[in-house]
């Protein structure tokens, strides 16, 4: 049973460009929610979080949106460089719980 | 570099064999979780403990066991390899068990032949 799900396993878009990844879960006690970047021979990064009692968080080039009610979050970067190329996931937990769940990636090509 | 530390990076085995891989947290991290990572599959979580205690159980198999030692540091002990347990082996260390970000090691990985 995936609880996490990125249903895009890959992702183009122009440098300069806006890039947006989707993520879905399907369990309503998830509250806290991450972003990973992972390089290829890496391990994951992280990026960016939000806790369920917000619907935004920025960081710099980095925004994660929460809509709660249709169990949904999004990543957009803006502007995109080339050195985004990556691939993303996103990971949500339980407070409740000692859980991280993480989805199946997003493969970023940002072009040059 | 996050701080952790995952020993060895490869480890090339046959099936039948056990293989043990190393974790060691960043300093002053109580929390250490084991994920495993199969060809373009997602993150998935074994298991985590706290402090030298398990916490929280994931997809863990019987053949595989976990510990987290006095010093903080832990092993995932895989034993009665099978084809399908190549993948990548990621440690992952935090604070505290209860919310806050994960960092991850680089990965230890794994091919059973």
């Amino acid at each position: 049973d995936q609880q996490v799900k990125q249903n895009s396993p890959s992702l183009s878009v122009q440098e300069g460009r806006i890039s947006i990844l989707n993520c879905d879960y399907t369990n309503s006690m998830f509250d806290y929610f991450l972003w990973y970047k992972k390089y290829p021979a890496e391990g994951p990064t992280f990026l960016i979080s939000i806790s369920s009692i917000k619907d935004k968080n920025e960081d710099g080039r980095f925004t994660v949106f929460l809509n709660k009610s249709a169990k949904h979050l999004s990543l957009h970067i803006v502007p995109s460089q080339p050195g985004d190329s990556a691939v993303y996931f996103c990971a949500a937990m339980n407070k409740g719980t000692y859980k991280y769940i993480f989805g199946t990636g997003t493969r970023l090509k940002v072009l040059a | 570099d996050s701080g952790v530390t995952q020993t060895p990076k490869h480890l090339i085995t046959a099936t039948g064999q056990r293989v043990t891989l190393r974790c060691s947290p960043r300093s002053g991290d109580l929390s250490v979780y084991w994920y495993q990572q199969s060809l373009d599959q997602g993150l998935q979580f074994l298991i985590q403990y706290y402090n030298g205690e398990e916490r929280a159980k994931g997809n863990i198999l019987e053949r595989f066991s976990a510990q987290q030692f006095p010093d903080l540091h832990s092993e995932l002990n895989l034993s009665s390899l099978e084809l399908g347990d190549s993948a990548l082996y990621f440690c992952a260390s935090s604070v505290g068990g209860y919310g806050g970000e994960l960092f991850f090691g680089e990965g230890s990985r794994l091919t059973v032949l």
